[in-house]
């Protein structure tokens, strides 16, 4: 099967510009995670969808950072404006029946 | 709070050692334990699963234990190959989420030939 798609790989802004990540999770998962991993760290939650509804966005910084998965399909995950300590790697991973998650290569921005 | 530990320092060991990497945790009462593997510019992959009611569990070269007195995981990795050579992640469910788990920062192997 194919696994989770992400687009763009690699990304650098200017400091209060804004970004967008977009992510294909596998066919029929019904769980979607974004994650953001600053370097030397482990994923850190943002964002949890079960299908198109959030069920976590406690650890989203909402002032600037939004996404949606419309269709409960692909989903994106949006900065504006962005600051320096966004720079990170932004993953994303889909679940489906089991507990195992299905990482994506993960977006990797850098802000200037 | 809840709080895993995984060793941040690299761990360098000889190829065909046995690799042990230490995952541990506090004020958990985990139902289960995973570990992933992460190399350079990649997602993190996942390779076992071991449940609070298993004392160990095997995967070819793999083996991971789960010592829920010791609130303590211990990853094994027997014949260790340079292809080894990666980050390890622990990840433990959060109490209360659906599914959701939290990651520890992951401990840098390197299989030296």
């Amino acid at each position: 099967e194919a696994g989770v798609a992400q687009s763009p790989r690699y990304k650098i802004i200017e400091k209060r510009q804004s970004v967008a990540f977009w992510c294909n999770p596998i066919s029929g998962h019904a769980t979607l995670y974004w994650y953001q991993q600053i370097l030397g760290q482990g994923p850190k939650l943002l964002i949890q969808f079960q299908n198109n509804g959030v069920v976590d966005d406690s650890q989203l910084p909402k002032d600037r950072f939004s996404a949606e998965r419309l269709k409960g399909v692909d989903s994106t995950l949006k900065i504006q404006p962005a600051k320096l300590e966004d720079s990170a790697v932004y993953l994303c991973a889909t679940q489906g029946v089991g507990e195992t998650q299905y990482f994506g290569p993960g977006t990797r921005l850098l802000v200037l | 709070s809840q709080k895993i530990e995984q060793n941040s320092e690299a761990l360098n060991i000889q190829e065909g050692k046995t690799a042990t990497l230490t995952c541990n945790y506090t004020n958990y009462s985990p139902a289960y334990l995973q570990w992933y593997r992460q190399d350079p510019g990649r997602g993190p992959v996942f390779l076992l699963l071991i449940r609070e009611n298993e004392k160990e569990k095997r995967k070819e070269r793999l083996k991971v234990t789960f010592d829920t007195t010791l609130k303590q995981s211990l990853f094994h990795i027997t014949a260790s190959q340079p292809a080894d050579s990666a980050t390890y992640l622990c990840a433990l469910p959060l109490s209360g989420g659906y599914q959701k788990v939290t990651f520890g920062i992951g401990t840098k192997l390197q299989v030296i030939p």
